[in-house]
């Protein structure tokens, strides 16, 4: 198993730009999350599903769209970017079933702004 | 709405020694699971200990055990024998209870191992 995969590793980005981060697990698990890890404030959560067709907000929603299509895919949209975007992203998947309650983490995606 | 909060924003050890790390957080539900999370300089986040709220026992993992203080809302990672691969960020994280996959993170502590 490739566990969660996350492309890019690194972009750079001009003001107004759009992209989409890539977001891929083979685990076959329900639950998918998008994280961003900006300094001094741990991991906030962006979007997450709890299955194919079904997305909701999470903590920093704003400037970032979803959707999920698939169980496998969750790509992370920014459809203007700003300079407040510069972060890293983490794709998280995890699943109820078994009971470990473990969120697996893609490497991240380094993104920057100017 | 729950907080997670790591006052120990840098800790040092030194090499074969004991640290512990510390984390409070806020809740008002009964059932939760909490975690800590190391992240190393190659920034893969990476499982270190759970704990579930109902278990009285405190979790054990080889060399990282937990403080698992309920009333207090305190859960602190003690790390034995520390070793050099030891050094990285640690987060400590909330999840409610069934049904929700949602983690709480907080600040994180930067722990540098000393030889």
């Amino acid at each position: 198993n490739a566990g969660v995969t996350q492309t890019p590793k690194f972009q750079v980005l001009k003001t107004g730009q759009s992209m989409t981060l890539q977001c891929a697990q083979d685990m076959n698990h329900e639950y998918m999350s998008w994280y961003r890890q900006d300094p001094g404030m741990g991991l906030r959560l962006i979007h997450y599903s709890v299955g194919a067709g079904i997305t909701d907000q999470g903590e920093v929603p704003n400037g970032y769209n979803v959707s999920r299509s698939t169980t496998e895919d969750f790509p992370l949209r920014l459809l203007s970017a700003a300079p407040s975007q510069t972060s890293v992203y983490f794709c998280a998947s995890s699943t109820p079933a078994g009971g470990s309650y473990e969120q697996y983490f893609g490497p991240g995606t380094r993104l920057t702004v100017t | 709405a729950q907080t997670v909060t790591q006052s120990q924003p840098e800790m040092s050890v030194q090499e074969a020694e004991t640290v512990t790390l510390s984390c409070t957080y806020d809740t008002s539900e009964s059932d939760y699971y909490l975690f800590w999370y190391k992240q190393p300089p190659s920034r893969q986040m990476i499982l270190v200990i759970r704990q579930e709220a109902y278990k009285q026992q405190n979790a054990t993992e080889n060399r990282f055990s937990v403080n698992f203080q309920k009333a207090a809302k305190s859960f602190s990672l003690k790390i034995s024998d520390s070793q050099l691969g030891d050094a990285a960020m640690y987060f400590c994280a909330y999840r409610a209870d069934f049904g929700n996959e949602k983690l709480t993170f907080g600040t994180g502590t930067r722990l540098t191992i000393i030889p």
